[in-house]
């Protein structure tokens, strides 16, 4: 079984710029979640998507965005890109079923924001 | 507020030796709580978690973990540490769902 995609792995863009990132879920996986990881923030929880719909929600200003498609695939885009945006964001596919299930976590996506 | 808590930054320990580490949580009801592992070059994996029933925990990598109630602690041990359980760990909690709360990680360092 395959297991979570996130493209590119790295990237670097400019201030101002907007970025798209990608993720792909482990096959049957319907939901997925988005994190971001810096060294003075730590892991947060940006947001869940789960049959094309936003399901929750974190603490993160507009220009970050999501979407998903009916295949599961997910994107992110954050738009008028920031210094403290360099992160490295994280992919988490999330398996069906009732309550709480184990998140499967990609490489992750390493921005740098010049 | 729902939150987690390590209270180390840092751990180093000598190989063999036994590991604890430290997470308390704050949550009114009884919380969903993980343990996740990250290498680099590895991704984040799940050690154990904890959701309801037997309060000591067995996971992977011969960690386990035991659930008190009356101090609202977590915490992830070890009997013996090998080279390369070296990493960050965190405790991570959520209320149910699949929004997950992070604590701020315990880096370890094992001394050969």
């Amino acid at each position: 079984k395959a297991g979570v995609t996130q493209t590119p792995r790295y990237l670097i863009k400019t201030r101002g710029q907007q970025v798209t990132l990608s993720c792909s879920p482990i096959s049957g996986h319907r939901s997925v979640s988005w994190y971001q990881q810096t060294p003075g923030q730590g892991l947060q929880f940006l947001f869940e998507y789960f049959s094309e719909t936003q399901r929750n929600k974190g603490n993160f200003p507009g220009r970050f965005s999501g979407r998903q498609f009916s295949n599961s695939r997910s994107e992110m885009n954050v738009s008028t890109l920031e210094l403290g945006d360099s992160a490295l964001y994280l992919c988490a596919s999330n398996p069906p079923g009732q309550g709480y299930n184990e998140q499967f976590f990609g490489p992750g996506t390493r921005l740098t924001v010049l | 507020a729902q939150s987690v808590t390590q209270p180390d930054i840092h751990i180093t320990v000598s190989e063999g030796a036994s590991l604890e580490l430290r997470c308390n949580y704050s949550y009114g009801a009884t919380p969903y709580l993980f343990w996740y592992v990250q290498s680099p070059g590895q991704g984040l994996q799940l050690l154990l978690k904890y959701f309801s029933g037997d309060t000591l925990v067995q996971g992977i990598k011969g960690f386990e973990a035991e659930f008190k109630r009356s101090q609202s602690s977590f915490n992830l041990r070890k009997p013996s540490v090998h080279w390369s359980d070296a990493a960050e760990y965190f405790c991570v909690f959520t209320g149910g769902g699949n929004k997950l709360t992070f604590g701020t990680g315990t880096q370890l360092k094992v001394e050969l």
